[in-house]
């Protein structure tokens, strides 16, 4: 079965410094692995994904992702925060192997601090 | 391009009344579609997906059921509803294997 961990509930960062939100998964095969953000009372918006191919993901927002096979993380980061990223992440995972739904993680709230 | 509709985006209702939300996705055909439930802000808690008409999957034993009775149109129902029931509901829809999902905008649904 496919798992997903976000072990912080909550991050806190300041303005100007970098963020890294941590997202670890549990798949058997392949992995193909997501980040969604979402601000309050909204629907979720895609971030980024990994599929295959180069390891550092670029996405929307000035977001990135590093795939790390050999620790099975996915951490999202950004070089320099926003205060308009504060929003709860969520990390999601689903294998190759079949037309399985998406396992989401319990989110991250990032709150960026001016 | 694909859009996806849901609706209400608020409501209100009394225990043990019925409920009926709707999702509609326009622009493609055939989409897989989902339905979540988020309590409390946090975690997503999938109800029901379907990858095709007719083709209902159920993840959670609960009071809610699901119907899928056109290719582009999701329906999350309940005959009854429970305190319990209260929530963020989501839907969502992908194309294939590969692709992430689109969310809709919710519907904040409270049971009084």
């Amino acid at each position: 079965a496919q798992s997903v961990a976000q072990p912080e509930d909550q991050v806190n960062v300041a303005e100007g410094n970098p963020l890294t939100v941590k997202c670890t998964y549990s798949v058997s095969g392949n992995p193909y692995l997501f980040w969604y953000v979402q601000y309050p009372n909204r629907g979720l918006q895609f971030l980024l994904k990994y599929i295959t191919g180069d390891n550092l993901v670029k996405g929307s927002y000035g977001f990135e992702a590093e795939f790390n096979k050999s620790q099975t993380s996915f951490h999202l980061k950004k070089p320099s925060a926003l205060v308009s990223d504060s929003a709860l992440y969520f990390c999601a995972v689903r294998d190759h192997s079949g037309n399985t739904p998406l396992v989401f993680g319990k989110g991250t709230r990032l709150s960026v601090i001016a | 391009s694909q859009t996806i509709h849901q609706w209400p985006a608020t409501l209100v209702q009394p225990v043990g009344s019925p409920l009926s939300l709707e999702c509609t996705v326009e622009g493609t055909s055939n989409p897989n579609l989902y339905w979540y439930r988020q309590a409390a802000g946090r975690g997503l808690q999938l109800l029901f997906y379907s990858v095709g008409i007719g083709q209902i999957s159920s993840e959670v034993p609960q009071n809610l059921s699901a119907s899928r009775p056109q290719d582009r149109q999701f329906i999350l129902s309940s005959k009854k509803l429970l305190l319990s029931d209260s929530g963020f509901y989501l839907c969502a829809w992908s194309e294939g294997l590969w692709d992430g999902y689109t969310f809709g905008s919710g519907t904040r649904l409270t049971v009084v």
